[in-house]
């Protein structure tokens, strides 16, 4: 049973354009949810926490949908430095860490 | 602050052999984490600690054992390692209760370790 399900990828994208990212969940107790970017062969790293309403910071923007049960990631604009590999990632209720997607690979071409 | 370091960053056994690898953190955090990262299967819980003394099962516990002696550090150990923990191990660390919305965890750099 797949619990978080992230398209692999690979994304090439022109620099400056905008490319959007979705990522499902089965957990529908989920509570919290995030995007983390993990460049190669280095550890993840929080991006953004996403929120019910919706939440944007700087070119980035995260959305959830909890009837449909995905959370999508937006990137304007862009960067070659935004090539990485980004984690949806979801935690349920309890302490016991996150559940991670493998991830999707974005590379940005010039 | 150093943030989460783990040793070693590197290591080579061979089938069978021990080996304990260390996690530190400086964040004064409550909770630490130690995760295996494999081509393909994303990154997946092997152990947990929600403090000084305890410890509890992840996704994928066999084959490991943990301790958390103090605050500051989570050891895990390889009993006789087998080649299916050839993996990057990542120890990552948490400053509030997990269930709610500001628990970003920390990553540590990670460690690789093959298995002969």
């Amino acid at each position: 049973r797949k619990e978080v399900e992230q398209d692999p990828g690979p994304f090439n994208v022109p620099e400056g354009a905008t490319v959007a990212f979705n990522c499902t969940y089965s957990n529908s107790a989920s509570q919290s949810f995030f995007w983390y970017r993990q460049d190669c062969r280095k550890e993840p790293k929080l991006l953004m926490s996403v929120y019910s309403s919706g939440n944007e910071d700087g070119r980035f923007t995260a959305q959830l949908n909890r009837a449909s049960q995905y959370i999508s990631l937006l990137i304007r604009d862009s960067k070659l430095s935004d090539s990485a590999t980004y984690l949806c990632v979801v935690r349920g209720g309890g302490a016991d860490g996150l559940t991670f997607g493998k991830g999707t690979h974005l590379i940005i071409q010039p | 602050n150093a943030g989460v370091t783990q040793t070693p960053k590197f290591r080579v056994l061979k089938t069978g052999q021990s080996m304990t690898l260390l996690c530190a953190q400086d964040m004064n955090h409550e909770y630490m984490y130690w995760y295996r990262q494999d081509p393909g299967m994303g990154l997946r819980l092997i152990h947990y600690s929600v403090g000084e003394g305890t410890t509890a099962k992840g996704e994928v516990p066999d084959g490991y054992n943990v301790s958390r002696l103090k605050k500051q550090n989570f050891l895990l150990g390889l009993e006789s390692a087998a080649p299916s923990q050839t993996s990057v191990y990542f120890c990552a660390s948490s400053y509030s209760h997990p269930a709610g919305v500001y628990n970003e965890q920390f990553f540590g750099p990670g460690t690789r370790l093959t298995v002969l």
